[in-house]
């Protein structure tokens, strides 16, 4: 079954440890992006990758990094979360910049306390 | 399920009714528009795009159109049904589409009574 996969779906932290949530697709797809969902100020591009080793800062991109080792992995780093990085996490994959369709994960919710 | 906890608009529809989900989009020189649907629970799922070039576009019970004068995008759903029952959310991508990006608006809720 194509499918983008999260882990954890739920994460609840404290200030300042690090944390990793990692994210998959089989579906060879080149493109792939991290978006927080916090209400009121819908979905957020964090960073996207469009393909192996070449990733770029999306809208909102402080506080996070990522890497991109390999096509199908494309992990969330946050060296030192704070609490305004309580959210909701998707991750996405496509073909390529010019597909929209791209396909969502199922959600990570991360809570720092 | 997973859900952001937003004081969404929201639409109620009866099941068999058809739907209307308005959207207005931020940038006149946007490339393309896109509805995305959530599930409670589940991340956005495509639906449909449509390209600035073009009016309105029809996939499999829900037509997109595209009203560029006033900058509104609208998805209509026909012959509404119970698994239609979401968040619905329209997305533009700036000029020049870079790295992808898809802008998203604030979402609407779908209600289907059944």
């Amino acid at each position: 079954e194509a499918q983008v996969t999260q882990n954890p779906r739920y994460l609840i932290t404290v200030t300042g440890k690090k944390l990793t949530v990692t994210c998959s697709q089989n579906m060879n797809h080149e493109y792939m992006s991290w978006y927080r969902q916090d209400p009121g100020l819908g979905l957020r591009q964090i960073y996207y990758s469009m393909n192996v080793e070449v990733t770029d800062k999306g809208d909102v991109p402080e506080g996070y990094k990522v890497s991109r080792k390999e096509k199908r992995n494309f992990p969330l780093i946050l060296e030192s979360p704070s609490p305004n990085q309580t959210s909701l996490y998707f991750c996405a994959s496509s073909w390529g910049t010019g597909d929209y369709e791209q396909y969502f994960g199922p959600g990570t919710r991360l809570t720092v306390t | 399920g997973e859900s952001v906890g937003l004081h969404l608009p929201t639409l109620s529809v009866q099941e068999g009714d058809n739907s209307i989900i308005n959207c207005a989009y931020s940038n006149s020189a946007s490339d393309y528009f896109i509805w995305y649907k959530q599930e409670s629970g589940k991340g956005p799922q495509f639906i449909i795009d449509i390209r600035s070039n073009m009016d309105k576009r029809q996939g499999q019970r829900v037509t997109v159109l595209l009203n560029k004068t006033v900058k509104h995008l609208s998805l209509q759903i026909a012959a509404t049904q119970p698994g239609d029952s979401a968040v619905y959310f329209c997305a533009e991508t700036p000029p020049g589409n870079q790295g992808g990006k898809l802008i998203f608006g604030q979402g609407t809720e779908l209600s289907v009574k059944p």
